[in-house]
């Protein structure tokens, strides 16, 4: 069974500019949140979308946004980049909610110069 | 907002020592997950507790969670060098569809 993917690997911007991170989920997992890593804050939760819905956010700007596919693959769009939003973005999927086994993927290392 | 406090952040012990990590909230959590990181990697689960007072074994690995479930435990006995690594908790409040993390403790074991 393939893992979670997550598109591109590492990602290199500049201040102002937006991006787009891409998650392909476990086959059959409906179930997509995103989380930023930063070595202060650690892991906070960004978003999750179950069947194309956005059941939960968190506390972060509206630059922050994400989508779900009817096929389970998600995206999330950082708009004007700022220096603070380098940091790991990682995904992880699982069958329907939280109490499921989450699996993550390698995540995306976005730094904003 | 639920928090969880993880402690120590850092941890240097030698190969065969044994370690406990912990993890504390103010808040009740209905399931509380630990994971490992390694560099480069996601996270990967260790294990899932659900019930208050709750103890599981993986290995050399014990994890308890709290009679109250506002906190847990990590216990390593004998580490060996391939449990370098960073180690995270993760609840979940009922009814939440987010997992809250704690900060980590990261994890070395010299040989």
């Amino acid at each position: 069974k393939a893992g979670v993917t997550q598109t591109p690997r590492y990602l290199i911007k500049t201040r102002g500019q937006q991006v787009t991170l891409s998650c392909s989920p476990i086959s059959g997992h409906r179930s997509v949140s995103w989380y930023q890593q930063t070595p202060g804050q650690g892991l906070q939760f960004l978003f999750e979308y179950f069947s194309e819905t956005q059941r939960n956010k968190g506390n972060f700007p509206g630059r922050f946004s994400g989508r779900q596919f009817s096929n389970s693959r998600s995206e999330m769009n950082v708009s004007t980049l700022e220096l603070g939003d380098s940091a790991l973005y990682l995904c992880a999927s699982c069958l329907a909610g939280v109490r499921d086994t989450q699996y993550f993927g390698p995540g995306t290392r976005l730094t904003v110069l | 907002t639920q928090l969880l406090e993880q402690s120590p952040q850092f941890l240097s012990i030698q190969e065969g020592e044994n370690l406990t990590v912990y993890c504390n909230s103010s808040s009740v959590f209905s399931s509380l997950q630990w994971y490992r990181q390694e560099p480069g990697e996601g996270p990967v689960l260790l294990v899932t507790v659900v019930t208050g007072g709750e103890v599981k074994k993986l290995k050399r690995l014990t994890f308890q969670f709290g009679d109250a479930r506002k906190d847990s435990s990590l216990h390593i006995t004998a580490a060996q060098p391939g449990d370098t690594g960073l180690y995270l908790c993760a609840g979940a409040g009922a009814g939440s569809y987010q997992l809250t993390f704690g900060k980590g403790t990261k994890l070395s074991v010299i040989p």
